[in-house]
């Protein structure tokens, strides 16, 4: 069964520092998410992306976040200077239509 | 107007009991709701969604039920198990790709033998 792949599963990093998490979506996929959800709360939303543009952000998804997808199958979220309140599990999804489909998310700390 | 509120925070049902998780929202312009089972360190998994034009989807031990006018839906497990014992968060959104996914708060569920 096809599905949402993440690395690192892990990531330590210190405050100031630029991260990049990456993704795998399931390949027949055309729109790619990304959402964050900071230990014991909700699951947040962080932006949608479709055609090698964002669709829609939050007003999480300031100036220090980014979205790419470089290559045919990665897509990735990269933070440019890491704040202590980023640290949260990551996680990527996507769809073919309206049904998500999350990875497994890369928990991020920042020291 | 975008907030999903989902109840209880937390429930403990016994092995073989019904769990039942309930959600309400407000931005009629959702028409997608989804729920979704969580494990510790896993990310949430697609359980079972449904769509405002039938009230009850049933798949296997898991049934949603949908009342339009009072903007909630519930999430009913039958015959719980302690393999059942998860995070459970309720969702909603706009049908169509890149529409964002608006999360209830979640419950955690314990199945007790």
């Amino acid at each position: 069964e096809p599905e949402v792949t993440q690395t690192p599963s892990h990531q330590v990093t210190q405050m100031g520092q630029e991260v990049i998490l990456r993704c795998v979506p399931i390949s027949n996929h055309l729109y790619f998410y990304w959402y964050r959800q900071i230990l014991g709360q909700k699951v947040e939303f962080l932006v949608s992306f479709y055609n090698n543009e964002i669709s829609e952000k939050s007003e999480i998804f300031d100036d220090q976040f980014s979205v790419e997808r470089p290559d045919g199958s990665n897509f990735t979220l990269k933070i440019r200077s890491t704040k202590l309140e980023d640290s949260a599990m990551y996680f990527c999804a996507s769809s073919a239509l309206t049904e998500q489909y999350f990875g497994p998310g890369t928990r991020l700390t920042v020291t | 107007q975008q907030q999903v509120k989902q109840s209880p925070q937390s429930l403990i049902v016994q092995k073989g009991g019904i769990s039942i998780i309930n959600c309400a929202y407000e931005n009629t312009a959702f028409d997608y709701f989804p729920w979704y089972q969580q494990f510790p360190g896993k990310g949430p998994a697609l359980l079972i969604a449904i769509r405002p034009d039938v009230s009850e989807k049933k798949e296997g031990r898991f049934t949603i039920s949908f009342n339009k006018s009072a903007k909630q839906f519930s999430l009913h497990i039958m015959d719980s198990q302690p393999g059942d014992s998860a995070t459970y968060f309720c969702a909603a959104s706009k049908t169509g790709g890149g529409n964002k996914l608006t999360f209830g708060t979640g419950t955690q569920l314990k199945v007790e033998l």
